[in-house]
Parts: C-alpha cells; sequence; structure tokens
C-alpha cells in the first residue's frame, strides 16, 4: 500500500524564521514529488519532483527530492504571515497520487 | 485511518458517452466530499463541494448539468461527467472531510482520457 508521511503534523513560528517541512513516501512505481499550498478551497501547485538532489526554487520558498531515501523537504525562508496554510505532500505513481496528511504551519507576527 | 479510494483509476471513452467516477471514504464518514479537477503541473481546480443527502454547490464556471455529483450516502460520492468531449480529459481528484476533525482526505485521482 502506497504511503506518503509528512512531518511535523502542525508548527507554529513568528514572521521571518525559516522552516522546513517533511515528506517521505512509499510509492510503487514512483514518477514524482508534488507539493501543495492549502489556504482556503483548493490546493495551490508549487512544485513538481523528479529528479534526485535537484533544488526548485521559487522566491522563497524551495525544494529538494532523494530518491534514494525516499524523502522532499520544502523550505521557506523568511517566512511571512501569509505563508501561514497546510503543506500538502503528494506522491504520484502508476496508479495516480498518494496525499500525506500535510502540515499545518501557522506564521505569528 | 481515514482512507479514500477512487473508482476507477483510469478510464478511456469516446467522445459523447458518460463517465461515472467514483470517491469512497473506506473507514470514516464523509459529510463532506469535494471534487477537484487538475491539469499538469497545475494547481487543483475546484469543482464542487458536496454534503451527504443535499445538492452540490459548484464553483463558477463549472457545469452543474455536465458535472452531475451525487452525495447519497456518508461514505460514496459520484462525478458522472456527461456527454464528454476530449476537453474534458483530465485528473480527477476527490477529498473527503469528516465532522470532526475537518481535515481533508484526498482519493488517489482518476485519469479521464475523451477520444
Amino acid at each position: 500500500e502506497d504511503k506518503v508521511v509528512q512531518s511535523p503534523l502542525s508548527l507554529v513560528v513568528h514572521e521571518g524564521d525559516t522552516v522546513t517541512l517533511n515528506c517521505s513516501y512509499e510509492v510503487t512505481n514512483f514518477r514524482s514529488l508534488l507539493w501543495y499550498k492549502q489556504e482556503k478551497k483548493a490546493p495551490t501547485f508549487l512544485f513538481m519532483l523528479t529528479s534526485s538532489g535537484i533544488e526548485k526554487k521559487s522566491g522563497r520558498l524551495s525544494s529538494i527530492l532523494d530518491k534514494k531515501e525516499l524523502f522532499s523537504i520544502l523550505n521557506i525562508t523568511a517566512t511571512q504571515t501569509g505563508d501561514s496554510a497546510v503543506y500538502l505532500c503528494a506522491g504520484g505513481g502508476a496508479d495516480g497520487l498518494t496525499f500525506g496528511k500535510g502540515t499545518h504551519l501557522i506564521i505569528q507576527p | 485511518g481515514a482512507v479514500v479510494s477512487q473508482h476507477p483509476s483510469r478510464v478511456i471513452c469516446k467522445s459523447g458517452t458518460s463517465v461515472k467516477i467514483e470517491c469512497r471514504s473506506l473507514d470514516f464518514q464523509a459529510t463532506t466530499m469535494f471534487w477537484y479537477r487538475q491539469f499538469p503541473k497545475q494547481s487543483l481546480m475546484l469543482m464542487a463541494t458536496s454534503n451527504e443527502g443535499s445538492k452540490a454547490t459548484y464553483e463558477q464556471g463549472v457545469e452543474k448539468d455536465k458535472f452531475l455529483i451525487n452525495h447519497a450516502s456518508l461514505t460514496l460520492s459520484t462525478l458522472t461527467v456527461t456527454s464528454a468531449h476530449p476537453e474534458d480529459s483530465s485528473f480527477y481528484i476527490c477529498s473527503a472531510s469528516d465532522r470532526v476533525v475537518h481535515e481533508q482526505y484526498f482519493g488517489p485521482g482518476t485519469r479521464l482520457t475523451v477520444t
């Protein structure tokens, strides 16, 4: 059975801090690892990772995949209150996506 | 716990036919189910929200007569794509939420290809 585990489940930090969110996966016929940010209605796509060791960056967010150790991290530097959200990671395999339960990130002013 | 399944995982159909996708919560009662559509490397687009026993609430721009949603029980919701066209080809994902925790648990998705 495919499994994606995210940690921590919840995280509260102060504005300006740097956070690292973790995602480990066991996905049959693994193809890609996706990160989403969910604030209100629908998850917003952040990154898709397919290759190990290559960092993807978008502004203050960055992510990297380790296909040997089967995990990915999402880094957010200089956090802002607008970064408060649930961050989801999903492993893409042959039969679709397996989502983790998400990390609920709260940024305090 | 909190497993959501979708069936089928992949379906190919001819233009003009209808396709039904099932979303089931396997070990909890889903008072609310959400249906999303995703294009490659894009955000999930919320199509509709359905509460058990009541009519679904569709997002703006989503045709309710084309995407029929039924949430007849606390463990099953179905999405029927009626008179499917090639532009309906996409990855459809459902999620389910229970009354207690309010977290969303996502299904694995269904890839629809309309030829």
